[in-house]
């Protein structure tokens, strides 16, 4: 049983640049759903899909970040023009529609620092 | 808006009951999640609490009660592995989390 798989797990990139992370999420799950978390914090939600339609982006934190799941599939995080405060974890999760398989399962993380 | 509260930090002994608690003032609710988180890894699922009442898995219970806006995590028989960080979450199809209570099991 494959569980949802973030690539990279590591990612050190310089302020400007732009970074684009992958999450697979279980293969039976239709939701996914992306997450930042910073040191000493709850995760804080940043969007979702299900399948491939993008159904709450109003809480990507600026319009540097994008998402995407263009085959309903895995996803891509892109954050463009990077900087030192976006230096965080971002977790990526998946879940089924319905009752408790609602329950969201997440992956390792990315992890982010940018310099 | 969302306000979900629990304490920063807590402190038991090894083989102790301990109960983290949790309060929420959120828009939307359709069920109440328990993770836990060791420090540097994802968060894994402890509990899901629909309905008011107690839910038991093992050394791990969780309780709702939707009409205060409360829940709580307790842990039995604690042991030095279950020292991490225990977040509690509010489902409205995205997961609001608190902040999280950091444990710390001590001999």
């Amino acid at each position: 049983d494959t569980g949802v798989s973030q690539d990279p797990r590591h990612k050190i990139t310089k302020r400007g640049q732009n970074v684009t992370f992958r999450c697979d999420p279980i293969s039976e799950h239709n939701r996914l759903y992306w997450y930042r978390q910073t040191l000493g914090q709850g995760p804080e939600f940043l969007t979702y899909f299900q399948n491939e339609a993008q159904l709450e982006k109003s809480r990507l934190l600026s319009d540097r970040f994008s998402a995407e799941r263009p085959k309903g599939s895995f996803s891509t995080l892109e954050i463009q023009r990077t900087e030192q405060g976006d230096s965080a974890m971002y977790l990526c999760a998946s879940s089924s529609l319905s009752g408790r398989g609602k329950t969201q399962y997440f992956g390792p993380g990315t992890r982010l620092l940018v310099l | 808006g969302q306000n979900i509260d629990q304490p920063t930090e807590m402190t038991a002994t090894e083989g102790a009951i301990v109960q983290i608690n949790c309060t929420y003032q959120t828009s939307g609710f359709n069920g109440l999640f328990w993770y836990q988180q060791h420090a540097g890894e994802a968060p894994t699922f402890l509990s899901y609490n629909v309905l008011d009442g107690l839910e038991e898995k093992g050394r791990f219970s969780s309780f709702l009660s939707r009409s205060k806006g409360y829940s709580y995590l307790l842990l039995k028989e604690l042991q030095m592995k279950d020292s991490a960080s225990y977040l509690c979450a509010v489902e409205d199809n995205m997961l609001t989390f608190g902040g999280g209570t950091r444990l710390m099991v001590k001999p």
